[in-house]
C-alpha cells in the first residue's frame, strides 16, 4: 500500500520570500515521487520527480524538492515566490517498478500576496 | 503536440440521471488512466488502460462506473445511475509506457456535481 500526506492544506507567503510545500509519504518498496500544480481551470502539470540519485531535485518554474529518505518526506520548495505561483500543489507517489498507479495528497493551495 | 482533452469541463446533472465523460489522450500514448477528486480530497486512481485493454480497474469504486476505450484511443467513463458521492472532479492522464521515465500527462478534469 502507498499513501501520500500533505499536512497543510493552505500556505500563504509573500511574494520574494522562501515557499515551502511539505509531504511525506508511505510505500512497501522504492518510492518514486513526484509534485504536480494544478492552475486554475487547468490540468495538472507535472513539476518534477525523484527515482533515484541526488536526494535534491530541480524542476520546472525554479521548483526544487528535497527527499529525505529517514523522514519519508519529500519537501517542495521555491526559495524565491512569485504571485504567479498561487496554484494548488499535489504531491504523489508510486511504489517503484511494482506500481504504475499514482497515489495522490490532498493537495495543498499556495497563496502567494504581492 | 495537444494535450489531453476532457469533454465536458463541467457536467451538472441529478440524481438518478447518466452521465458520460470523455477523454481524448495524447496521440501515440497507449495508457490511458483515469482518476477522481472527491470532495477537496486526494486525488484517487479508477482504471487503467493498455490501448483498448483494461489492465486495472481496482479503483472504480461500483458497477455503476462503466469505462471503455474502443480502438485504443479515446475513452469514455460512464456514470449510471449518478448518486450524490458521484460528485467530484474527474481526470484523465496518459503515458506512452508505464516505466518511471514516463510521465503521466493529465488533463484539465471534468466537474461532476450531481444534485
Amino acid at each position: 500500500a502507498q499513501s501520500v500526506a500533505q499536512p497543510e492544506d493552505q500556505v500563504n507567503v509573500a511574494e520574494g520570500n522562501p515557499l515551502t510545500v511539505k509531504c511525506t509519504y508511505s510505500v512497501s518498496g522504492n518510492p518514486y515521487l513526484f509534485w504536480y500544480v494544478q492552475y486554475p481551470n487547468r490540468g495538472l502539470q507535472f513539476l518534477l520527480k525523484y527515482i533515484t540519485g541526488d536526494n535534491l531535485v530541480k524542476g520546472s518554474y525554479g521548483f526544487e524538492a528535497e527527499f529525505n529518505k529517514s523522514q519519508t518526506s519529500f519537501h517542495l520548495k521555491k526559495p524565491s515566490a512569485l504571485v504567479s505561483d498561487s496554484a494548488l500543489y499535489f504531491c504523489a507517489v508510486r511504489d517503484g517498478t511494482i506500481d504504475y498507479k499514482l497515489s495522490f495528497g490532498a493537495g495543498t493551495t499556495v497563496t502567494v500576496r504581492a | 503536440e495537444a494535450g489531453v482533452t476532457q469533454f465536458p469541463s463541467h457536467s451538472v446533472i441529478e440524481k438518478g440521471q447518466t452521465v458520460t465523460l470523455r477523454c481524448d489522450p495524447i496521440s501515440g500514448h497507449d495508457n490511458l488512466y483515469w482518476y477522481r477528486r472527491v470532495m477537496g480530497k486526494e486525488i484517487k486512481f479508477l482504471l487503467h488502460f493498455v490501448k483498448e485493454s483494461k489492465q486495472d480497474e481496482s479503483g472504480m469504486p461500483n458497477n455503476r462506473f462503466l469505462a471503455e476505450r474502443t480502438g485504443g484511443t479515446y475513452s469514455t467513463l460512464k456514470v449510471q445511475p449518478a448518486e450524490l458521492e458521484d460528485s467530484g472532479v474527474y481526470f484523465c492522464a496518459s503515458s506512452h509506457d508505464t516505466g518511471v521515465s514516463y510521465e503521466q500527462y493529465f488533463g484539465p478534469g471534468t466537474r461532476l456535481t450531481v444534485t
